[in-house]
């Protein structure tokens, strides 16, 4: 029983266009979802979150997007550069930052120079 | 992932040994967190301590999984008779105590492989 989907293994743009990436989930509760990105041989790196009570938060060329209703949220690159290749993973938490967090499985992103 | 501290990067062990995974928070963090990756899966939620205290435990095996994370010292996560199938890599997060939006940051893990 997956809470938190992320339905495209893998995403491959150009440099300089936008990356979207999408996570979708199940449970009503989730009250503060975050995104990380991952490298090889390494830990997830924070890049940036949002709590429910928000739709929208930006943090440079990151924005991450929550629609309530359609329990989907998305994160978008812009513009995309080649070290942002890596695993993105959206993760969503029912007790706030406090919370054990539910990750999805991940999207690997390749950037294209 | 500067901050979160995990050792061994990388521990073998031979199937019936004991497995001893390290975690030291980063600076002023109070929360420590354990998850576990299996190939091309997410990470699972395994164990949340607070200093003596475990308060949540939900995603951790019954048995010959325990964790612990004292008033002094590294969180410890220890996996006794290791099996084929604990071969993962390991995570540790932390957090800061008190209120407001706070990320877990993580450390850069360790992989388990079992013989």
């Amino acid at each position: 029983d997956q809470q938190v989907k992320q339905n495209s293994p893998s995403l491959s743009v150009q440099e300089g266009r936008i990356s979207i990436l999408n996570c979708d989930y199940t449970n009503s509760m989730f009250d503060y979802f975050l995104w990380y990105k991952k490298y090889p041989a390494e830990g997830p790196t924070f890049l940036i979150s949002i709590s429910s009570i928000k739709d929208k938060n930006e943090d440079g060329r990151f924005t991450v997007f929550l629609n309530k209703s359609a329990k989907h949220l998305s994160l978008h690159i812009v513009p995309s550069q080649p070290g942002d290749s890596a695993v993105y993973f959206c993760a969503a938490s029912r007790g706030g930052s406090q919370g054990n967090l539910i990750f999805g499985k991940g999207t690997k992103l390749s950037v294209k120079p | 992932n500067a901050g979160v501290m995990q050792n061994p990067r990388h521990l073998v062990r031979r199937r019936g040994q004991e497995a001893r995974l390290r975690c030291s928070p980063m600076k002023g963090h109070s929360h420590v967190y354990w998850y576990r990756q299996l190939p091309e899966e997410g990470l699972k939620f395994m164990v949340y301590l607070q200093k003596e205290n475990i308060i949540d435990e939900s995603g951790m095996p019954k048995e010959r999984f325990s964790a612990e994370f004292p008033k002094e010292g590294p969180s410890i996560l220890r996996i006794q008779q290791v099996v084929r199938g604990d071969s993962a890599a390991y995570f540790c997060a932390s957090s800061p105590q008190g209120t407001g939006i706070q990320p877990q940051h993580f450390g850069d893990g360790t992989r388990l492989s079992i013989l």
